[in-house]
């Protein structure tokens, strides 16, 4: 596609349960972020990829935190056993192969997580 | 650790008059800095970044902003807004290959 595709845009989970969220990045690009972004903050990082290689997940909050992008495309985050906390919007950017550290990041429009 | 200051959680602005958006980061080598906007509902989008050369930068709908080394600032401006520019803006650095982020500004446009 022509930009990044993020799925679901909205998600209800009750406390407890296992959500995956789904980011598609454009077409290429080698390098993929996830960010979490809380009501009335700034996005904080979660995890870094490169091709299928997770570089970084030290912003991950939790071990109930996962991240995987197997081939190198398209990207997963797992929360299990979701916790009110959990509650955000979920951003996932991608950058092209030797964007970093000057190039733009290309964001999708975010999955919001609302935990009950 | 890196990390940005946005000190302003909301601005409220006239249409048609002048914008400043203040902006600090904390790196100590050469920054490269960004500023992003993001509409309700939106993903964030760049308006424009600072990496070298000309501390004057210019963006696109009109934004521009200014590296001043001596006050580790990157602040935003626009000589006059416009009602469509409400929304939240994002002020970043990357030290290393990390994007920080700030916590936003949210801009409020009375007609």
């Amino acid at each position: 596609g022509a930009g990044v595709s993020q799925s679901p845009r909205y998600k209800v989970a009750k406390r407890g349960q296992d959500v995956a969220l789904r980011c598609d990045p454009i077409s290429g690009h080698v390098s993929l972020f996830w960010y979490q972004q809380a009501l009335g903050q700034g996005p904080e990082f979660l995890t870094y990829f490169q091709n299928e290689a997770q570089l970084d997940k030290s912003g991950l909050p939790s071990d109930r935190f996962f991240a995987e992008r197997p081939e190198g495309s398209v990207s997963t985050l797992k929360i299990q056993r979701t916790q009110q906390e959990d509650s955000a919007v979920y951003l996932c950017a991608s950058i092209p192969i030797g964007g970093l550290p000057t190039g733009e990041l290309f964001f999708g429009e975010g999955s919001r997580l609302t935990v009950l | 650790a890196q990390s940005v200051t946005q000190p302003d959680i909301h601005i409220t602005v006239s249409e048609g008059a002048s914008l400043e958006l203040r902006c600090n980061y904390s790196y100590g080598a050469t920054p490269y800095l960004f500023w992003y906007v993001q509409s309700p509902g939106q993903g964030l989008q760049l308006l424009l970044k600072y990496f070298s050369g000309d501390t004057l930068v210019q963006g696109i709908k009109g934004f521009e902003a200014e590296f001043k080394r001596s006050q580790s600032s990157f602040n935003l401006r626009k000589p006059s807004v416009h009602w469509s520019d409400a929304a939240e803006y994002f002020c970043a650095e990357v030290g290393s290959y990390i994007p920080t982020f700030g916590r936003g500004t949210s801009l409020i446009v009375h007609p």
